[in-house]
């Protein structure tokens, strides 16, 4: 079975700073893909980015890159520039190839707020 | 469209009462979810169906019964409910094309509670 960690319940960060969000996971399987979901208080998840475990480069999308590092199974989130929007509940999930997404497995969430 | 639509937002229900939830996507996605999630913590897988039929039952108690009428749409029937069923259920989708590492598509949900 697989877990994924989030150490880190509740950050905070000052508008246009940068903030990173720790995440680690173990499994014993070698094909697998990651994510980090974001959760506004409009309850809404929606992804804010992928990893295949295949890849070796780091996922970016605009303000948002991760630091992947599959031998020590980590897999960090660093917000550029925050902006007021970026505060919400971020969830961590892992998804082993070829199985359902829906099957994924959440780390518990880091909820973090960008204060003006 | 790209939104997975639940209705109602809110709800309010006696524990003798019968409710429904509604999920509707229009993205000719294939495999719909529900999940239950508590205040502060992860969602929790309850059903999955694909391609209108059940596949995933995560040992859900019988008082919630998933209902797939149509490709698009998604049902939870809700009956006899507990207190402890008090929750937010989100649905999602996603296209299940047989590719890997598809991304799930969340509603907004329907905070529910049970009085």
């Amino acid at each position: 079975a697989q877990t994924v960690t989030q150490s880190q319940p509740e950050m905070s960060v000052q508008e246009a700073e940068t903030v990173t969000l720790s995440c680690t996971y173990d499994t014993s399987e070698n094909n697998y893909y990651l994510f980090w979901y974001k959760q506004p208080p409009s309850r809404q998840m929606i992804l804010v980015i992928r990893q295949e475990a295949y890849k070796q480069q780091n996922a970016t999308e605009n303000r948002f890159s991760v630091n992947f590092q599959k031998a020590a199974k980590s897999f960090s989130l660093k917000i550029s520039d925050s902006q007021l929007g970026d505060t919400a509940m971020y969830f961590c999930a892992f998804m082993k190839q070829y199985t359902n997404a829906g099957k994924s497995t959440f780390g518990d969430g880091t909820t973090l707020t960008v204060k003006p | 469209d790209t939104e997975v639509t639940q209705t109602p937002k809110h709800l309010v229900m006696g524990m003798t009462n019968k409710k429904s939830l509604k999920c509707e996507q229009h993205m000719g996605h294939r495999a719909m979810y529900w999940y239950k999630q508590k205040a502060k913590k992860p969602p929790e897988l309850m059903f999955v169906y694909s391609y209108e039929k059940l596949s995933i039952n995560e040992s859900v108690p019988s008082r919630f019964s998933p209902e797939c009428p149509n490709s698009s749409l998604l049902n939870l029937h809700l009956h006899a409910l507990q207190p402890e069923d008090s929750a937010l259920y989100l649905c999602a989708s996603n296209p299940a094309t047989g590719g890997s590492g598809e991304k799930l598509f969340f509603g907004s949900g329907t905070q529910l509670s049970v009085l």
